[in-house]
């Protein structure tokens, strides 16, 4: 049973534009979401987080969004850099068991110069 | 200030055999966490401690698997015996409480690969 679903395994976006990643949950007891991004030979590193009762995040370039009704959120990454290349895990955790994480499958972004 | 360590960074081994991976938090931390990689599943948590003491072991997949640990600095999982399905990446992550967001810091991985 995949709690949170990255339907996309990998993305390739042009160095520059807009790059958005997606990702879906079905624990409506989810309160805080988390993106982390991990390079190869490496381990995940926190990128950007949200809580449930915002709907919106932005950290620089990186901007979090969240639709608590549809149960969805999306990571937008603009402009787009060559850096930004790596794998990209949605997680969510609730406040009753604070620090247990449940992660997706991950999306591997590809940016092209 | 040192990150996670985990040790060995790679594993091969053969069938049968006991695998035993290492993982040191980052001092101060109070939760240590296991999580598995696979391409089909992502990252599974497998077990996480907190103060030294398994809170939830739910996602050990089975008895093969065990993890300990045995003082704030240091955790270990083990799988005897070892099966090829189990070849995948490990990741040790440690956390603290009222830290940031209470972020999980990772270490580098342990790749293994049962032959």
């Amino acid at each position: 049973d995949q709690q949170v679903k990255q339907n996309s395994p990998s993305l390739s976006v042009q160095e520059g534009r807009i790059s958005i990643l997606n990702c879906d949950y079905t624990n409506s007891m989810f309160d805080y979401f988390l993106w982390y991004k991990k390079y190869p030979a490496e381990g995940p590193t926190f990128l950007i987080s949200i809580s449930s009762i915002k709907d919106k995040n932005e950290d620089g370039r990186f901007t979090v969004f969240l639709n608590k009704s549809a149960k969805h959120l999306s990571l937008h990454i603009v402009p787009s850099q060559p850096g930004d290349s790596a794998v990209y895990f949605c997680a969510a955790r609730r406040n009753q068991g604070a620090q247990k994480l449940v992660f997706g499958q991950g999306t591997r972004l590809t940016i092209n110069p | 200030d040192a990150g996670v360590i985990q040790s060995p960074r790679h594993e091969v081994t053969e069938m049968g055999q006991e695998v035993t991976l290492r993982c040191k938090p980052i001092s101060g931390h109070d939760y240590l966490f296991w999580y598995r990689q696979t391409m089909m599943r992502g990252l599974e948590l497998l077990i996480y401690f907190n103060n030294n003491v398994p809170i939830d072991d739910s996602g050990m997949p089975e008895d093969r698997f065990s993890a300990k640990m045995p003082n704030a600095s240091f955790s270990t999982l083990k799988i005897q015996p070892s099966e090829p399905r189990d070849s995948a990446v490990y990741f040790c992550a440690s956390s603290k409480t009222g830290g940031p967001r209470e972020t999980q810091y990772f270490g580098p991985g342990t790749r293994l690969l049962v032959l």
